[in-house]
This record gives C-alpha cells, sequence and structure tokens, in this order.
C-alpha cells in the first residue's frame, strides 16, 4: 500500500515566523512530489513541485526532498496570515500515474 | 496557463435523481483526468481515473454503476452520479495532467447537496 504521511498539526505559528511542514512516503519508486494548498471550502492549488534531491526555492516556499530518507518538506518563510490553509503532500511515480495524497496539514498564521 | 474548469460549481437535487458533472480542461488537453471526492473536514479520496477514449478505473470500494465517467475527448470528462443519495452529498473535485503530464491542476470543485 503506497502511503503518504503528514505531521497531523494542526500547525499554528505567529506572523512573520518561519512554518515547516514535513512528509515522508512509503513508494521508493516515486518520482515527483507536490505540495498542494487548500483553502477551506475551496479545491486543492499546486503551489510546488519537486522531482531532485535537494531545495527548490519559490518566492517565500522551499520545497526540500531527500529521496534516500524518503521525506518532502516545506518551508513557508515570513508567514502571513492569508496562508492558513490546509496543506497536501502528494507523491507519485510520473507521467499521467495517479497521485497518493498525504491527509494535510493544517496551518494557522496568527496576526 | 493549466486551467481546469467544473460545472456545476454547486447543486441541489432530490433523492433518486441523477446529476452530471462536467469538467474542462481549457487551455490544454488532458489525456488523463482524476475524479476526487471530499466530506467536510476529511481528506481527498480518489474515485477514478479517467483516459480519453477508454474506460476508467475505479477505486476499490467506488461503485462504477453509480458513479458513472466519460472521457469524450482531450478537454472534457464527465462525471454522473446516478440515483443519488443523501449519503452521495459531498465535494466532488476533478484534476488533469497538466501539460507535459506529471502535473496535476485541480478544478475548483462542484459541492454536491441531495435532499
Amino acid at each position: 500500500q503506497k502511503e503518504v504521511e503528514q505531521n497531523s498539526g494542526p500547525l499554528s505559528v505567529p506572523e512573520g515566523a518561519i512554518a515547516s511542514l514535513n512528509c515522508t512516503y512509503s513508494d521508493r519508486g516515486s518520482q515527483s512530489f507536490f505540495w498542494y494548498r487548500q483553502y477551506s471550502g475551496k479545491s486543492p492549488e499546486l503551489i510546488m513541485s519537486i522531482y531532485s534531491n535537494g531545495d527548490k526555492e519559490d518566492g517565500r516556499f522551499t520545497a526540500q526532498l531527500n529521496k534516500a530518507s524518503q521525506y518532502v518538506s516545506l518551508l513557508i518563510r515570513d508567514s502571513q496570515p492569508s496562508d492558513s490553509a490546509t496543506y497536501l503532500c502528494a507523491g507519485g511515480r510520473g507521467g499521467s500515474e495517479k497521485l497518493v495524497f498525504g491527509k494535510g496539514t493544517k496551518l494557522t498564521v496568527n496576526p | 496557463g493549466a486551467v481546469v474548469s467544473q460545472h456545476p460549481s454547486w447543486v441541489i437535487c432530490k433523492s433518486g435523481t441523477s446529476v452530471k458533472i462536467e469538467c474542462r480542461s481549457l487551455d490544454f488537453q488532458a489525456t488523463t483526468m482524476f475524479w476526487y471526492r471530499q466530506f467536510p473536514k476529511q481528506s481527498l479520496m480518489l474515485m477514478a481515473t479517467s483516459n480519453e477514449g477508454s474506460k476508467a478505473t475505479y477505486e476499490q470500494g467506488v461503485e462504477k454503476d453509480k458513479f458513472l465517467i466519460n472521457h469524450a475527448s482531450l478537454t472534457l470528462s464527465t462525471l454522473t452520479v446516478t440515483s443519488a443519495h443523501p449519503e452521495d452529498s459531498s465535494f466532488y473535485i476533478c484534476s488533469a495532467d497538466g501539460p507535459g503530464a506529471d502535473t496535476q491542476y485541480f478544478g475548483p470543485g462542484t459541492r454536491l447537496t441531495v435532499l
């Protein structure tokens, strides 16, 4: 059974702090990893993708991938109240194969 | 780019009726589309994978005769909930493999309420 596990949260950080979200996956064949943000009552929105070991930065977001440890993380710097949402980690084997999603981590950024 | 639309955004129907939900990729062709269901405060649950021109692949426990999926073109997939019951009330979300595949983009979702 392919699984993606996320730290359950909820996670609460003050405005301006760094929020750290973590995820592990069981399928060593996974090649592609994604972080989605889902606001309450809305559908998921892609914020980061990562395919290679190391860090990938996009604005205030940094995704980290360690395939040896089967670990993916997302750092949000200078957290804003608008970052408050549930963050979903997903992994897949690539191509058009289905993604396996974690259950999500709810993040609250307090003003 | 990579915009996915769904129609309708919400629907209320009576128990026993059928409801069709459309999922369109607006600015790209999607060989593969996925249908998810999400109950309040729960995680996404994949229902089926839909490939253009072939039968959908359903996840274990999903009734294929109740949730009919048709992927008639590279830009359109439809989900029909047949003989809907109150327990089918949920948030239905589609996604499509974006340009070059390997990344899924989600539609805005359809909220179904069955009375």
